[in-house]
């Protein structure tokens, strides 16, 4: 089945600064990325995601890449700010009626 | 809306005792899942239903069963609680399986004794 790797595991960054988060999956056939952030205390949600035609998607402050030919994809959030705290993990799956496998997590401080 | 409600929030149960995590989405969603959440582990997938009538075994099912009990509900039961199964536990929905958003209930915070 899938694996997914996901480094590093704790990230601290300065209020201001770029963090950037990747992750490793072993099946060649996924084709959808998803992002989830999970605050302290509540339930994941999703903050973004990424199909497999498409190099790169960004939303205001957060931008995930995939590169397909080396099976890694990262997510950047620029200009982090303190609510940016909290666990980030990635996820894939080959698509339809396959299921999702998580990454194992980043906690993402961001210092004052 | 509500979405994903599960419950109980809370449970502390001794070694060997049964008790089923309900869940239910007001969705209209094909797929629903159980995860339990580790220190350390991620989410790791328990089982699965991918429409209603199916269920189907993730990484984690050692210990757990499952009932699709219609589109809307998804039980998980533990039949003889163990210790190794002290973790928080997350039902979750979606349109369908491995496309699309996963929508998470609050979580249920089990301890096992």
């Amino acid at each position: 089945g899938e694996n997914v790797e996901q480094h590093p595991s704790t990230l601290s960054v300065q209020e201001g600064d770029s963090a950037v988060i990747k992750c490793t999956y072993s099946d060649s056939a996924s084709n959808y990325f998803p992002w989830y952030k999970q605050e302290l205390g509540k339930r994941p949600q999703l903050i973004i995601d990424i199909r497999s035609n498409v190099g790169e998607k960004k939303d205001q402050r957060i931008a995930v890449t995939l590169n397909k030919t080396a099976k890694h994809f990262s997510l950047h959030i620029t200009e982090t700010q303190p609510e940016d705290s909290a666990v980030y993990f990635c996820a894939s799956t080959p698509g339809t009626a396959s299921k999702l496998t998580f990454g194992t997590g980043t906690r993402l401080q961001v210092t004052l | 809306n509500a979405g994903v409600t599960q419950t109980p929030k809370f449970q502390v149960l001794k070694t060997g005792q049964s008790m089923t995590l309900q869940c239910a989405q007001d969705m209209n969603h094909n797929s629903m899942y159980w995860y339990r959440q580790d220190p350390g582990m991620g989410l790791r997938l328990i089982y699965y239903s991918a429409s209603e009538g199916t269920t189907d075994k993730g990484e984690v099912p050692n210990g757990y069963n499952v009932s699709r009990l219609n589109k809307r509900e998804f039980s998980l039961r533990l039949e003889s609680a163990a210790p190794s199964q002290t973790s928080v536990y997350f039902c979750a929905s979606s349109v369908e399986t491995g496309s699309g958003e996963l929508f998470f209930g609050e979580g249920s915070r089990l301890t096992v004794l």
